[in-house]
């Protein structure tokens, strides 16, 4: 199975900030990376798919990038919308979320 | 638009079955790319992979939880069945059915999720 692990596994950050979040994959996983959103109480939203593609009606303050096996979610300009658990991916084989990241707005 | 909505038995007891139903509109499981998948997560826990099936009958599921998952669809009924054998009060948690993407296996739309509680 391939494993994901994100850090921080939590964070705290102000409005206005530039936030990153890492995930990184236990083997090459190519682009094969997703990013959701969850807040409390709700299902997950998609943010990004194949490492690096906005998903339709997704803010620009949401980037991501890597391959192989480090990839990154930016958020810039953060708002206090973006609270929240964080979540990456991978579909290379089958499919494993990684735990989580819990950004809260100081 | 696109929606689904899971739905089933919120209380099962120990050893029996869980039997969800995840009822979708605005696109077909016929359609070539198309595929359903099941993600749970636990009160206060990650997410966690189940099972995903396509429009070309090919179903995938989690290694961990291979021998007790079962996944089906109706496609003429726009629905699809997630069977899990042998509950266990650790299967406790959110189950959602979630549309597979167009362009791989992330999922672009969610359903609201059911809480499916297991005890005696």
């Amino acid at each position: 199975d391939i494993q994901m692990t994100q850090s921080p596994s939590s964070v705290s950050a102000s409005i206005g900030d530039r936030v990153t979040i890492t995930c990184r994959a236990s083997q090459s996983i190519s682009s094969y990376v997703s990013w959701y959103q969850q807040k409390p109480g709700k299902a997950p939203k998609l943010l990004i798919y194949a490492a690096s593609s906005l998903q339709s009606g997704v803010s620009s303050r949401f980037s991501g990038s890597g391959s192989g096996t480090d990839f990154t979610l930016t958020i810039s300009g953060l708002q206090p919308e973006d609270f929240g658990n964080y979540y990456c991916q991978q579909s290379y084989s089958r499919v494993t979320f990684g735990q989580g990241t819990r950004l809260e707005i100081k | 638009q696109i929606t689904l909505k899971e739905s089933g038995l919120t209380l099962v007891k120990p050893t029996q079955t869980l039997t969800l139903t995840c009822t979708f509109s605005g696109f077909s499981l016929s359609t070539s790319g198309v595929g359903v998948g099941w993600i749970r997560q636990p009160p206060g826990k990650a997410l966690e992979w189940l099972a995903l099936i396509y429009w070309d009958d090919d179903e995938r599921y989690s290694p961990s939880l291979n021998s007790r998952l079962t996944v089906t669809k109706d496609t003429s009924k726009n629905q699809v069945v997630l069977t899990m054998t042998t509950m266990d009060p650790v299967d406790t948690a959110t189950y959602y059915c979630a549309r597979r993407g167009i362009q791989g296996d992330y999922f672009d739309y969610w359903g609201q999720g059911t809480l499916v509680t297991v005890s005696s």
